[in-house]
């Protein structure tokens, strides 16, 4: 069965410091891997997707994931927080339907 | 190209109702998911239709039923509507079935009074 699970619902971070979103997975084979960014009353949008080709794998707006296999983990960096970054965010673990995290909520202080 | 679109954006209706949602897939695209999500909560995988056979299906009652178009179009019904019904539903289309990237559509918002 597959599942994902993100390890904070909440994360408040400065303008310019580095972010740091965690989702932990279980699969029971090789996953495809995604993270997905929802802005208020918008649709989801794709940041990056892993597909075992490179372990770090790099998004837009600067954002990127690295997926650790021993960890069962897929936490999504970015080195420098924009006002812009503001949205909830959602890891997704997927066979042939996506299983969502809870998401995680991000504010960003200037 | 195309995105993924859905209409309308917005519904109310009242317990007991029917409702179709709909979702124009994005141009090339032959699979569509669709998925409820409650407020506050990530969206719950309803069922999926590739090339008009639903290929998957979520938790979810038979009062949620769904069809796929020769375009790859597609509706969602929900009969007898409940006070819990009350949600974003989400249309995602792609290509193929399996773990490819799916495209999400803006959502249709509705409640139920």
């Amino acid at each position: 069965a597959q599942s994902v699970t993100q390890l904070d619902s909440h994360v408040s971070v400065s303008e310019g410091t580095p972010v740091l979103l965690r989702c932990n997975y279980s699969s029971s084979y090789s996953p495809s891997l995604f993270w997905y960014v929802q802005h208020p009353n918008k649709g989801l949008q794709l940041l990056l997707k892993y597909t075992s080709a490179a372990t770090l794998v790099k998004g837009i707006n600067g954002f990127e994931a690295e997926f650790k296999k021993s960890e069962t983990s897929f936490h999504l960096t970015k080195p420098s927080a924009h006002m812009s970054d503001a949205a909830e965010y959602f890891c997704v673990v997927s066979d042939y339907q996506f299983y969502f995290g809870t998401g995680t909520s991000l504010t960003v202080i200037p | 190209e195309t995105g993924v679109t859905q209409s309308p954006t917005h519904l109310i209706k009242t317990r007991g109702q029917q409702v179709t949602l709909r979702c124009s897939s994005q141009s090339g695209h032959n699979t569509v998911s669709w998925y409820q999500q409650a407020l506050g909560q990530g969206p719950q995988f309803i069922f999926q239709y590739y090339r008009e056979e639903e290929n998957g299906r979520g938790n979810f009652p038979p009062r949620f039923s769904g069809l796929q178009f020769p375009n790859y179009s597609s509706e969602l019904n929900v009969n007898a509507l409940e006070l819990d019904d009350s949600a974003l539903y989400l249309c995602a289309s792609s290509w193929g079935e399996g773990k490819e990237t799916q495209y999400f559509g803006p959502g249709t918002r509705l409640l139920v009074l």
